[in-house]
């Protein structure tokens, strides 16, 4: 059965910073994996999706990356604003079920003025 | 291109009542996808469909939940005789088919269900 952990699980930076959110899983048999953003009482917006077959994806100023063998991927976020306060989660879907995602319980980040 | 629509956004219901909701997916997506999400945690998966066939139900869906797709387009999660566990967030996503692309899942705003 696969596990999605994150860590940290709460995370508090001063605007500007660079930041890394870490993502492990425990069947490294997946087909994709997603990071998605949550603002509260909200949604999942989909950031950036990393095939198996990639090592990485970057959107603007995030860059996200997958180690399939280690089981780990990290979500980098460079020059952290306040609008990037939001809860960020991290879904792996495998190659056998081929259909759901299996998600971790996320990273809370605020970031400060 | 709209968005996956979930209706309603909250809903408040006393215990023991069955309760609908309704998820419009994005309009070429063939895959579509149930979740729960409580307070603290990830979304769970609950269940998918590829058109009209539901091809995968959690163990997470008693046989409380139903859900349809009557026609391939829009879906609804029926919960008959709610309970206070049932309170959550329920999540609806969207798709295409593995083998058309990244098959990248794109969420809706999501349910909000509190049950007193």
């Amino acid at each position: 059965k696969q596990e999605v952990t994150q860590i940290p699980a709460a995370l508090s930076v001063p605007e500007g910073e660079n930041l890394v959110l870490n993502c492990s899983f425990t069947d490294s048999a997946i087909y994709n994996l997603q990071w998605f953003r949550q603002d509260p009482g909200k949604g999942l917006t989909s950031l950036l999706l990393i095939q198996s077959s990639q090592r990485e994806q970057t959107s603007g100023r995030l860059n996200a990356s997958l180690d399939k063998s280690s089981g780990r991927s990290t979500l980098y976020i460079a020059a952290s604003q306040p609008g990037d306060s939001a809860t960020y989660l991290c879904a792996v879907r495998n190659t056998g079920t081929a259909s759901k995602l299996t998600f971790g319980t996320g990273t809370r980040l605020q970031v400060t003025l | 291109d709209t968005g996956v629509s979930q209706d309603p956004r909250h809903k408040i219901t006393k215990r023991g009542q069955n309760v609908t909701f309704r998820c419009d997916p994005i309009s070429e997506h063939n895959r579509l996808y149930w979740y729960r999400q409580t307070l603290g945690q990830g979304p769970e998966f609950l269940t998918y469909f590829q058109n009209e066939a539901q091809l995968e139900k959690s163990r997470l869906l008693s046989d409380r939940f139903s859900a349809e797709r009557p026609k391939g387009s829009f879906s609804t999660l029926e919960i008959q005789r709610t309970e206070q566990g049932d309170s959550a967030m329920y999540l609806c996503a969207s798709s295409l088919a593995l083998g058309t692309g990244k098959a990248e899942q794109y969420f809706g705003p999501g349910t909000r269900l509190t049950v007193t």
